[in-house]
């Protein structure tokens, strides 16, 4: 099984950097996602990570390092629609070559003036 | 390009009833997900099709659940008998797998309310 842990809530002041951390204990791994979520709306796909290292997408970045189980997303230059829930999903194969996703309850950010 | 669409958007049943939603995936996405969240948690794994083929059942999917992909194109979920505990987001999502990075995309979801 897996097991997905990220913090409840942060908050941030607008223009400033957040580090959302997620770390993770599987039983599979075959990537691991990030998703933004606002408030009734569905799961965004921000970002992927399946090597280590850092991958940057404009103001956001994730990290990822397979032997720690370790996870970070990064959103810089914090702006007030980035209020949000932001969910670290761990993917996994299943049977007949697809792959699930098992998510961690998210972290609810908010930012602040 | 269109995205994953799901109808109804809010469902509110009383409970023994039966209720269907539906799920059109991305066009040319061959794989299909369904997932459940409810507040404060993230989606949960239901179930998941390779074209028409139903290929993976989640143990939450007990056997008041049923899902199909008739054609390989949208995809129903049907719950008979619904309990208050069945309230929830219903979500669908669909990949283009097994090339790329086979992202999984999500619809806006439905709502479902068991009175």
């Amino acid at each position: 099984g897996q097991n997905i842990d990220q913090p409840t809530e942060m908050t941030a002041t607008e223009g400033a950097i957040v580090q959302i951390n997620c770390t993770y204990q599987t039983s599979g791994f075959n990537g691991l996602f990030w998703y933004q979520q606002h408030a009734g709306e569905a799961p965004t796909f921000l970002s992927y990570n399946v090597l280590d290292g850092l991958e940057e997408k404009g103001r956001f970045s994730s990290f990822l390092s397979r032997s720690k189980g370790y996870s970070y997303l990064l959103l810089k230059e914090l702006q007030m629609k980035d209020s949000a829930s932001y969910l670290c999903a761990v993917r996994d194969p299943v049977t007949g070559g697809g792959n699930k996703l098992t998510f961690g309850t998210g972290t609810q950010l908010k930012v602040e003036l | 390009d269109t995205g994953v669409s799901q109808d109804p958007r809010h469902k509110i049943t009383k409970r023994g009833q039966n209720v269907t939603f539906r799920c059109d995936p991305i066009s040319e996405h061959n794989r299909l997900y369904w997932y459940r969240q409810t507040l404060g948690q993230g989606p949960e794994f239901l179930t998941y099709f390779q074209n028409e083929a139903q290929l993976e059942k989640s143990r939450l999917l007990s056997d008041r659940f049923s899902a199909e992909r008739p054609k390989g194109s949208f995809s129903t979920l049907e719950i008979q008998r619904t309990e208050q505990g069945d309230s929830a987001m219903y979500l669908c999502a669909s990949s283009l797998g097994p090339s790329g990075t086979d992202t999984q995309y999500f619809g806006p979801g439905t709502r479902l309310t068991v009175l």
